[in-house]
C-alpha cells in the first residue's frame, strides 16, 4: 500500500501568517489523485482540496493546493482563527486508499 | 443540503458484534458510492474497507459493508469485535470525481472492552 507521510507533525504559527503544509507518498499517485481535509477539534473531518490542486466548493482562495507525483503541499497563505485545526492528506489513486498521520496547526 | 446521520453505536464487549446505521438525505442515494472511515481516540483516519483484496487486515472477514437503497441507508456489520477496533466511525460519500469524500456524517462512537 501507498505509505503518506506528512510534515511536520505541528507547526506553530500565528494568525495572518503563512501556512505550509507536505505531504509526500511512497509511490507515486496517478493522476493527481490526491485529497486534503481540516478537521477541528470535535468535528468530523471536511474536504478541503482534491485533484492535488482543486478547492472543493465553498472552500476559501487562501487555501492552496499543489504538487504532483510524490510531494504535495498544502498552502494556507494568511491563517486565520478558524484555520487552526488537524490537516490529512488521503491518496486515492491506488487501493487501498490511504491517509497520511496529519499536521496540527496551532496558534503560537 | 446533504445530511449523513449515523447511529448503532455504543459499548460492546470484546468478540461481540454491532451495527452502524448510516441515514442519507438531500441527495439521490443510489447514484452515488458510500463507505466509512474511522478514527481511533488520538488518531489519524483510516479507510474501513473489508473487501479483498484491499482489505486492511485489521478488519478483513469481521467487517461487511451493505446498502438499502429503498431506505438511503448504508450499513456497516461488525463481528468478532476487539478492542482496536475502538474508533469513532464516520460514513462518507464518495466524490464523483474520485474515490475521496465529499461528505462526511458527524461520526458515532464505538468502544469495544470488557
Amino acid at each position: 500500500e501507498i505509505v503518506l507521510t506528512q510534515s511536520p507533525d505541528t507547526l506553530s504559527l500565528s494568525p495572518g501568517e503563512r501556512a505550509t503544509l507536505s505531504c509526500r507518498t511512497s509511490q507515486s499517485v496517478s493522476s493527481s489523485s490526491l485529497a486534503w481535509y481540516q478537521q477541528k477539534p470535535g468535528q468530523a473531518p471536511s474536504l478541503l482540496v482534491y485533484g492535488a490542486s482543486s478547492r472543493a466548493t465553498g472552500v476559501p482562495d487562501r487555501f492552496r493546493g499543489s504538487g504532483s507525483g510524490t510531494d504535495f503541499i498544502l498552502t494556507i497563505s494568511r491563517l486565520e482563527p478558524e484555520d487552526f485545526a488537524v490537516y490529512y492528506c488521503q491518496q486515492y489513486g491506488i487501493s487501498p486508499l490511504t491517509f497520511g498521520g496529519g499536521t496540527k496547526v496551532e496558534i503560537k | 443540503e446533504v445530511q449523513l446521520l449515523e447511529s448503532g453505536g455504543g459499548l460492546v464487549q470484546p468478540g461481540g458484534s454491532l451495527r452502524l446505521s448510516c441515514v442519507v438525505s438531500g441527495l439521490t442515494f443510489t447514484n452515488y458510492a458510500m463507505n466509512w472511515v474511522r478514527q481511533a481516540p488520538g488518531k489519524g483516519l483510516e479507510w474501513v474497507s473489508p473487501s479483498a483484496p484491499y482489505s486492511a487486515d485489521s478488519v478483513e472477514g469481521r467487517f461487511t459493508i451493505s446498502r438499502d437503497n429503498f431506505k438511503n441507508t448504508l450499513y456497516l456489520q461488525m463481528n468478532s469485535l476487539r478492542v482496536e477496533d475502538t474508533a469513532v466511525y464516520y460514513c462518507v460519500k464518495v466524490a464523483s470525481g474520485g474515490y475521496y469524500f465529499d461528505q462526511w456524517g458527524q461520526g458515532i462512537l464505538v468502544t469495544v472492552s470488557s
